[in-house]
């Protein structure tokens, strides 16, 4: 079946920009995350929505960040007057929910992002 | 805190040597611990999961509570085992926390 997608693939923007990415987790997965990805840095969190449950916001980086899931799907995830620092691989994962267990995250392919 | 710690950025082996790809992890309570691969222009994906206590492509990895380890092994690398491996901390129906991330390259 179709896996988790991320549009754009790449974006390249000015700095002080609002940007947009998005999110289409796998049908049927309750949870979504982003994570940004950067050299040296790992796989930062940064934000986690289960079903109907308020976001898991703890990794926001800044309130220049901001991220929405619409109808329990598809997810956007916003930054606002874009940095050069921002500029990272920006990825997203789905799993379904079991309780009791940490589920498998399957991860879309990423947005890189570059801020000039 | 929880905390993931994986000691090397990269890690270069030959062709048929031994791999140790080394994590150490922060939890109080009782961790379940992952790691995920990246191969080279492919998706970040599992690779194995500590409470499966399987082998995949040849890798095992075994918690050890005592030393707060899950180090990943594998006896014999391949060339096609070259990617970027990362260790992951989840508590039970909650956000993992990813290490840094170990490149492991093999070389020919």
């Amino acid at each position: 079946g179709a896996g988790v997608s991320q549009s754009p693939s790449n974006k390249v923007t000015e700095k002080g920009k609002d940007v947009e990415l998005r999110c289409d987790p796998i049908s049927g997965h309750t949870a979504l995350y982003w994570y940004r990805q950067s050299l040296g840095q790992g796989l930062e969190f940064l934000i986690y929505f289960q079903g109907n449950s308020a976001p898991d916001k703890s990794g926001l980086p800044s309130d220049r960040f901001s991220a929405e899931r619409t109808g329990g799907s598809v997810s956007t995830l916003t930054i606002q007057r874009t940095q050069q620092e921002d500029s990272a691989v920006y990825l997203c994962a789905s799993s379904p929910w079991t309780s009791g267990r940490t589920d498998t995250q399957y991860f879309g392919p990423g947005t890189r992002l570059t801020v000039l | 805190a929880q905390r993931v710690t994986q000691p090397e950025k990269l890690l270069s082996v030959f062709k048929g040597a031994p791999v140790e790809l080394k994590c150490n992890y922060s939890y109080s309570g009782s961790p379940e611990l992952f790691w995920y691969v990246q191969y080279s222009r492919q998706r970040l994906q599992l690779l194995l999961r500590h409470i499966s206590r399987e082998s995949i492509k040849g890798f095992t990895a075994d918690l050890n509570k005592g030393e707060t380890s899950f180090h990943l092994k594998k006896p014999f690398a391949q060339e096609e085992d070259s990617a970027m491996y990362y260790c992951a901390l989840g508590r039970y129906g909650n956000k993992l926390v990813f290490g840094a991330g170990t490149i492991l390259r093999v070389k020919s």
